[in-house]
């Protein structure tokens, strides 16, 4: 079963906040996130391991509640260079399998 | 310093025929995978192979077959095209699973 992202696609202006959220049916590991330009290959962004840890990226992080099977992206202060499409991709507790939720389409426009 | 390279970038197949696309990686990388993308559906894991010699289905492996040849290389390869196999193919690889994944520039695929 994928697992769910929301929301599917969100608009901002320049310098407003974002939230994205991600959640698994599965006990988790890990948690990736990564960013995909139109028609470009995804590109990582930050791995967030057990223990709720939060990571930061510029002005990106992220938080993962592994009781809860969750994680978060805050994209704080978007600049135009943050539109794109962002995936999560939660690493179960065994084994290499890697599977992507379906992506949270980000505009931001000036 | 290459990362992961996939060929060909473009390809168009009729219905039936049969194709196999390319992955290597110079980054001595353990674990390969290869993914599907659709308009609007995101990334798919069709196989995946944890170390060489082992290879695992993955959401959707129906119509493909993947080989591990050595280290390196990863190839997918569809027997018998169908229009519903028309997407963009990304392969990707990372040291262990705890690892990020290194994408390559991907396929884009059109079976008619």
């Amino acid at each position: 079963q994928q697992p769910v992202q929301s929301p599917q696609a969100v608009i901002l202006r320049e310098g407003e906040d974002a939230v994205i959220n991600c959640s698994s049916s599965k006990a988790l590991y890990s948690v990736h996130w990564y960013r995909q330009k139109h028609g470009e290959a995804p590109v990582f962004l930050m791995i967030l391991l057990k223990g709720g840890e939060q990571k930061g990226h510029d002005k990106i992080s992220a938080s993962f509640n592994e009781k809860k099977q969750q994680s978060s992206l805050y994209l704080t202060a978007s600049q135009l260079s943050y539109s794109g499409t962002y995936f999560c991709g939660p690493q179960e507790t065994s084994g290499s399998r890697l599977t992507f939720g379906e992506g949270t389409q980000l505009t931001v426009n000036p | 310093n290459a990362g992961v390279t996939q060929t060909p970038k473009f390809q168009v197949l009729k219905t039936g025929q049969s194709m196999t696309l390319q992955c290597a990686q110079d980054m001595n990388h353990n674990s390969m995978y290869w993914y599907r993308q659709d308009p609007g559906m995101g990334l798919r894991l069709i196989y995946y192979s944890a170390s060489e010699g082992t290879t695992d289905k993955g959401e959707v492996p129906n119509g493909y077959n993947v080989s591990r040849l050595n280290k390196r290389e990863f190839s997918l390869r569809l027997e018998s095209a169908a229009p519903s196999q028309t997407s963009v193919y990304f392969c990707a690889s990372r040291s262990g699973f705890y690892e990020k994944l290194f994408f390559g520039s991907g396929t884009q695929l059109s079976v008619l």
